[in-house]
């Protein structure tokens, strides 16, 4: 069964450096998402992509966060400068068309910044 | 706007048992509903969704919630509790408005054991 694939699975990193959170998503799936889950907090939308472009975006998705699909096939979430407040658990997510109610998350990349 | 809430965020139940875990929502508009689920390092599956038409929702696994718009509530049921049901539960809604946006509203989630 195709599913979204996240990577890396755990990334550590210093605060004040970037990242960059890989996912492949569903190959005929058009929207692209990112959501994070702090932990014992809720699930948050970032940000969603379609069509090269960020369609919407939360107050989360500061100018230090970007989205990208370098490749037709890849949509990278990067975080140039990390802060501690950035550890997190972040989802990726596709889906299919317009209308396509279901939502396809990937396992989650957990990044944690020390 | 659209909201979620949980109640509970751990809930507890014998192998056999009734699982029923619960979920408020707000929305300014007709809603879209769904549970999801994430068993330990895995990502969010989606177990069911209300999109407008039957008010009682069957997903996988034998869960199902119903939709309840004058208690706002969309509370998640198994008749009969499996090991394998032990996960962390989402509720979600999202705007029933159209667009090609899709951004859900998350609860906080509730953890499911249950026990031997």
């Amino acid at each position: 069964e195709p599913e979204v694939t996240q990577t890396p699975s755990h990334q550590v990193t210093q605060m004040g450096q970037e990242v960059i959170l890989r996912c492949v998503p569903i190959s005929n799936h058009l929207y692209f998402y990112w959501y994070r889950q702090i932990l014992g907090q809720k699930v948050e939308f970032l940000v969603s992509f379609y069509n090269n472009e960020i369609s919407e975006k939360s107050e989360i998705f500061d100018d230090q966060f970007s989205v990208e699909r370098p490749d037709g096939s890849n949509f990278t979430l990067k975080i140039r400068s990390t802060k501690l407040e950035d550890s997190a658990m972040y989802f990726c997510a596709s889906r299919l068309r317009q209308g396509g109610r279901e939502l396809f998350f990937g396992e989650g990349s957990r990044l944690t910044v020390l | 706007a659209q909201s979620v809430t949980q109640l509970g965020s751990h809930v507890s139940v014998s192998e056999g048992a009734l699982v029923l875990l619960r979920c408020n929502y707000s929305s300014s508009v007709p809603p879209y509903l769904f549970w999801y689920v994430q068993y330990p390092n895995q990502g969010l599956q989606l177990l069911l969704k209300y999109t407008s038409a039957a008010t009682l929702v069957k997903g996988i696994n034998g869960f199902e919630a119903e939709f309840k718009k004058s208690e706002t509530s969309f509370h998640l049921t198994k008749p009969s509790a499996h090991m394998s049901d032990a996960a962390e539960y989402f509720c979600a809604v999202r705007a029933n408005s159209g667009g090609s946006n899709y951004k859900l509203t998350f609860g906080k989630g509730t953890l499911l054991t249950v026990n031997p």
